[in-house]
């Protein structure tokens, strides 16, 4: 059983156009987390969701919205979509906040031309 | 601002150690450290939490002086299988968590 999962794996869209990325945890755990991690592999956390609450909202541009629909669940909605956002994505889990190990998802890879 | 890390790279050959260092410049609440292999996840290795404490996980251990702001990751008589890219992660009281750069580990036969 996959314990953190994203969909797409794989992004390809072009510069203005609006996109999700899907995140689904089976852990039962309570906090669940985007990051961004660059082409230099820096990793960076963006949001972070505590039962349902945003708890953790890193400085990135509004264009990007979390959502939250029950706490197995943290979607992300990115509008406008720019060159730079070209990244890879990944989503994850922990029990209860930053005290706690996090379980990653396999990321997406989105590519913006 | 993000912790700093060193060595930005390091290769051993199977067998030999390592040590990979995490610094921050603020009071930390916890250290993360997390290994990630090419094309794949971050996978979390351990947490130390302020206390000074130190952790083992068979040949892999950390160390956390939280007077100095500073984590130490060890790798002892390294395998092939520790080759990846290792992130720290700090934390602060406030819910601030920054990764460092990584440090780049190649385990060659």
């Amino acid at each position: 059983d996959t314990a953190v999962s994203q969909t797409p794996k794989y992004l390809v869209t072009q510069m203005g156009n609006d996109k999700s990325i899907k995140c689904e945890q089976n852990l039962g755990h309570d906090t669940m987390y985007w990051y961004k991690q660059d082409s230099k592999k820096f990793l960076k956390i963006m949001f972070s969701y505590n039962n349902k609450e945003l708890i953790i909202n890193e400085t990135v541009p509004n264009r990007f919205s979390p959502k939250s629909p029950d706490k197995a669940h943290l979607n992300l909605h990115i509008n406008s979509l720019e060159l730079g956002d070209s990244a890879v994505y990944f989503c994850a889990s922990s029990r209860q906040g930053l005290a706690y190990e996090q379980y990653f998802g396999p990321g997406t890879r989105l590519t913006v031309t | 601002q993000q912790p700093v890390q060193s060595p930005q790279a390091v290769i051993l050959r199977e067998g030999e150690d390592a040590v990979i260092n995490c610094s921050s410049s603020k009071a930390l609440y916890s250290v993360h450290w997390y290994r990630q292999k090419h094309g794949e996840a971050p996978v979390f290795l351990m947490i130390l939490l302020k206390g000074g404490e130190q952790k083992g996980h068979e040949k892999i251990s950390a160390s956390f002086n939280e007077k100095k702001q500073q984590s130490s990751l060890y790798l002892t008589a390294s395998q092939l299988s520790y080759s990846g890219t290792y992130f720290c992660g700090t934390v602060r009281a406030n819910n601030d968590m920054r990764f460092g750069a990584g440090t780049r580990l190649t385990v060659k036969p």
